[in-house]
């Protein structure tokens, strides 16, 4: 497998355009978890699913952010309208709870996409 | 909810020295705890994990250990060579397996 596959890996954009991030998890996996990380607030969590359903989303910032999972291998993060303080790196990362290695719960990571919001 | 607290924020050691980071979990629900590394940019990667049934683990230099009565755990790194520069992320999750981070230590270890 090639691991959680995000794109784009680098996005600049200007303040009030759209921006959507995607994510491909790795095969068999039922969880996906969104994650943006800041030098001032570390990794935050901002919604996780499970078997494609949204299960926690309370650490999505405010209305302009949004995620979908329309099937297990792929899902989106949406802000709209974008603002400066979105910039960061936005990790995708997906699991299960047991594997063959017996690390349940492992989460892997994919290489994160990095926003600016000029 | 879950809190995990983690401390120091920066580590600066010498190489050969040993490395020590401290976290505090609030769930005493917690029964799992990964470290992630995340090298400078990179994805964070798991590295060692214990579970509440164990109180240390080891895998070769590095090794954890976990005192659930004081609701603490801690990531050791004895002989520490230039790679091991990077930041480490410790995490508590309970009965749902989803972990809460902690903010992060940056470890630097000095030729």
């Amino acid at each position: 497998d090639a691991g959680v596959i995000q794109s784009p890996r680098h996005e600049v954009t200007e303040m009030g355009q759209e921006v959507t991030l995607r994510c491909k998890p790795i095969s068999g996996h039922d969880y996906l978890f969104w994650y943006r990380q800041t030098m001032m607030r570390g990794l935050e969590l901002l919604i996780y699913f499970n078997n494609n359903v949204p299960i926690d989303d309370s650490g999505m910032p405010e209305d302009r952010f949004s995620a979908k999972m329309p099937n297990a291998s792929f899902s989106t993060l949406k802000i709209q309208p974008s603002e400066p303080r979105d910039s960061a790196v936005y990790f995708c990362a997906s699991s299960s709870l047991t594997d063959r290695a017996g690390s349940y719960n492992e989460q892997f990571f994919g290489p994160g996409t990095r926003l600016t919001v000029l | 909810g879950e809190n995990v607290e983690q401390h120091p924020s920066t580590l600066s050691v010498q190489e050969g020295d040993s490395a020590v980071i401290k976290c505090t979990y609030s769930d005493s629900a917690s029964n799992y705890f990964p470290w992630y590394k995340q090298e400078l940019g990179k994805r964070p990667q798991l590295i060692i994990d214990i579970r509440s049934n164990v109180g240390e683990k080891k895998d070769q230099r590095i090794a954890v250990t976990l005192n659930k009565t004081a609701k603490h755990f801690s990531l050791h790194i004895t002989e520490t060579q230039p790679e091991d520069s990077a930041v480490y992320f410790c995490a508590a999750a309970g009965g749902s397996y989803i972990p809460t981070f902690g903010r992060g230590t940056s470890l630097i270890v000095h030729p």
